[in-house]
C-alpha cells in the first residue's frame, strides 16, 4: 500500500540554524510534491511545489529537493526564526498527505 | 483571510443533532474539497466537487452529507454523528480538480471548523 512518512513528529532547533524536514514515500510515483505550513487552529498554507523532473526548488529561505530514486523530499529552512515555528506537511496529491512535522525554533 | 471562508469556526453538538458546516471561496476556483483532520493523523480527503459535481467520495459514512449548490459554496451536513467524528474539518479549493497526475492541485484551505461531538 502507498505510504507517506514524515520522519519526525517534532523537531526543535535553535534560531539561526537550518531546519531540515524529511518526507519519504513508498509504492507511488508522484508527478509532483508539495509542502504546506499549518499554524495551530488554522488551515494549511501552500509553500512550494516541486515536479518529478526537478531536483531542487527555492523560495527565499526555503529550499525543497526531490529525489525520485530515493523516494524522498527534503525541506530546508535556512536562518530559521521563531516565526517559522509551525507544523509542516508534505503532500503527493490532494489525497496523500503526511502527518506533519511540528517545528519549534527557539530564540 | 485566505480567500476560503468557513463557518462556524467551532461547533459542539450532541449525537442526535443535525448541523451544517459552510464553506465559501472567493478565488474563482473550479474545485472544492472537504477534509477531516484528526490529531497526529494525515489529512483525510472526504469529498471532491468539480464544477459543482461530486467527483469523489472516499468511503465516507452517510451521516456526512455534502452539498455544492454552485462553484463557490460547499456545505457539509451532519447528523447522528459519533464522538469519534470530533475533528477539524477543513474546506479547500483549487483551480483544477483533476487527479494527481492531471495537474498540480495547489490547494487553498479555509481556517477549518472545529467539531466536538458529545
Amino acid at each position: 500500500s502507498q505510504k507517506i512518512e514524515q520522519n519526525s513528529e517534532a523537531l526543535n532547533i535553535q534560531e539561526g540554524k537550518t531546519a531540515t524536514l524529511t518526507c519519504n514515500y513508498t509504492n507511488y510515483s508522484p508527478a509532483y510534491l508539495q509542502w504546506y505550513r499549518q499554524d495551530p487552529g488554522r488551515g494549511p498554507v501552500f509553500l512550494l511545489l516541486i515536479r518529478e523532473n526537478e531536483k531542487e526548488k527555492r523560495k527565499e529561505r526555503l529550499k525543497v529537493t526531490f529525489d525520485t530514486t530515493l523516494k524522498q523530499s527534503l525541506f530546508h529552512i535556512t536562518a530559521s526564526q521563531p516565526a517559522d515555528s509551525a507544523t509542516y506537511l508534505c503532500a503527493l496529491g490532494r489525497d496523500r498527505f503526511g502527518a506533519g512535522t511540528r517545528l519549534t525554533v527557539k530564540p | 483571510e485566505t480567500g476560503v471562508t468557513q463557518t462556524p469556526r467551532h461547533l459542539v453538538m450532541g449525537m442526535t443533532n443535525k448541523k451544517s458546516l459552510k464553506c465559501e471561496q472567493h478565488l474563482g476556483h473550479n474545485a472544492m474539497y472537504w477534509y477531516k483532520q484528526s490529531a497526529k493523523k494525515p489529512l483525510e480527503l472526504m469529498f471532491v466537487y468539480n464544477f459543482k459535481e461530486q467527483t469523489e467520495n472516499n468511503s465516507v459514512p452517510s451521516r456526512f452529507s455534502p452539498e455544492c449548490p454552485n462553484s463557490s459554496h460547499l456545505f457539509l451536513h451532519l447528523h447522528t454523528l459519533q464522538p469519534e467524528d470530533s475533528a477539524l474539518y477543513l474546506c479547500a479549493s483549487s483551480q483544477d480538480g483533476g487527479g494527481a497526475r492531471s495537474g498540480a492541485n495547489v490547494l487553498t484551505f479555509g481556517a477549518g471548523s472545529r467539531l466536538t461531538v458529545l
